[in-house]
């Protein structure tokens, strides 16, 4: 597609469901990001990938979030046991390659996540 | 935790004015840049910056890098309503991590 997907776009979950977010890269983007953003602050890092390697994930917040890219390219976001503290704008962004070669974050529109 | 501190957080001015957002670390960063978010959208990249004490202009903004890459200004001349939103800086380390800014939420009335 031209641009980066996710999917849903609004989420609205029990406390204590589980739930798995999607974001579907621009075609043959190498790095994929996922972040979590508060409404008028910046987006807190959760996760890097470069192809279907999970290069950096120190800012997922507990084990309860986990993420992959099977086949470097669509990305799922799990979260497990959902709190209502989860609930968030997450949003995926990819770049045609790694950031230190000074490539742009292409960002899809988000998940907002709501959980009751 | 942000590494990243924007100052002001909030800048509410008048069409005309000039004005000046900080982005401050104590982390040095391989590269920097700048991103301008609309509501209901996700960020847009507006410029990187790449070399310490690097300035670049686009239009009416320009972007400096500090000479030691530990911090970055954005300055807009003559703000216009279209400026309205909300700026990111973000910094890439050197192991590819790109974390953002607290961001800066400018309102330009006319």
């Amino acid at each position: 597609g031209a641009g980066v997907s996710q999917s849903p776009r609004y989420k609205v979950t029990k406390r204590g469901q589980d739930v798995a977010l999607r974001c579907d890269p621009i075609s043959g983007h190498v790095s994929l990001y996922w972040y979590r953003q508060a409404l008028g602050q910046g987006p807190e890092f959760l996760t890097y990938f470069n192809y279907e390697a999970q290069q950096d994930k120190s800012g997922l917040p507990n084990d309860r979030f986990s993420a992959e890219r099977p086949e470097g390219s669509i990305s799922t976001l799990t979260i497990q046991r959902t709190e209502q503290r989860d609930s968030a704008m997450y949003r995926c962004a990819s770049s045609s390659h790694r950031p230190s070669d000074n490539s742009p974050l292409h960002f899809g529109n988000g998940t907002r996540l709501t959980v009751t | 935790t942000q590494l990243l501190e924007q100052s002001p957080q909030f800048l509410s001015i008048q069409e005309g004015e000039n004005l000046t957002v900080y982005c401050n670390s104590s982390s040095v960063f391989s590269s920097l840049q700048w991103y301008r978010q609309e509501p209901g959208e996700g960020p847009v990249l507006l410029v990187t910056v790449v070399t310490g004490g690097e300035v670049k202009k686009l239009k009416r903004l320009t972007f400096q890098f500090g000479d030691a890459r530990k911090d970055s200004s954005l300055h807009i001349t003559a703000a216009q309503p279209g400026d309205t939103g909300l700026y990111l800086c973000a910094g890439a380390l050197r192991t590819d991590k790109l974390i953002f800014g607290t961001g800066t939420r400018l309102q330009v009335f006319p």
